[in-house]
């Protein structure tokens, strides 16, 4: 079955420095997604990505935060200057369809990201 | 906006018992519903879906869930859990756009 591959599975970074999460949707797929999970918080959206722009994102997605899919196969999430906050579990989902609400997506199995 | 809550954050049941965990949205138009599994060290498998048709709804592993509109519930069941089961268990509602909105999430446990 198709999956959706990110990498690394942990990343550890000092405050303030700028770290890159990287994500490999499922080939045909052209919705990309970032997600968040703070340990013992809900799953909250970030960002939807189609045609090479944001679609969406919460209010969560500052300027601290950009996305990029700099060739056919990568997406990637950077976060520019890291606050002890933004340690998470950050997940990556793709989906064939715009509606990625009402169909789902598949979900990569996420990049667990500590600042200290 | 829709939102989702997962009103009991730990469940501890026994293997070979049955499994209910309950699910309550909140949406305007007609829901488009989730369960997703995490497994530890796991990313989210979704285990069924719901947006239309039929109200029980069947997935992976054995588990189903039921829509009630009246009741503005999907709560997931299986009836007999394998120890293999003991992973955190979300709840998430979506419309006709991008994103989905996930609950708290239920731990269960399971006992031998």
């Amino acid at each position: 079955e198709p999956e959706v591959t990110q990498t690394p599975s942990h990343q550890v970074t000092q405050m303030g420095q700028e770290v890159i999460l990287r994500c490999v949707p499922i080939s045909n797929h052209l919705y990309f997604y970032w997600y968040r999970q703070i340990l013992g918080q809900k799953v909250e959206f970030l960002v939807s990505f189609y045609n090479n722009e944001i679609s969406e994102k919460s209010e969560i997605f500052d300027d601290q935060f950009s996305v990029e899919r700099p060739d056919g196969s990568n997406f990637t999430l950077k976060i520019r200057s890291t606050k002890l906050e933004d340690s998470a579990m950050y997940f990556c989902a793709s989906s064939a369809a715009r509606q990625g609400g009402r169909y789902g997506y598949t979900f990569g199995s996420g990049t667990r990201l500590t600042v200290v | 906006a829709q939102s989702v809550t997962q009103p009991d954050i730990h469940i501890t049941v026994s293997e070979g018992a049955s499994l209910e965990l309950r699910c309550n949205y909140s949406y305007g138009a007609t829901p488009y519903l989730f369960w997703y599994v995490q497994s530890p060290g796991q990313g989210l498998q979704l285990l069924l879906k719901y947006f239309s048709g039929d109200t029980l709804v069947q997935g992976i592993k054995g588990f189903e869930a039921e829509f009630k509109r009246s009741q503005s519930s999907f709560n997931l069941r299986k009836p007999s859990v394998h120890w293999s089961d003991a992973a955190e268990y979300f709840c998430a509602v979506g419309s006709n756009d991008y994103k989905l909105s996930f609950g708290a999430g239920t731990t269960v446990t399971v006992r031998a």
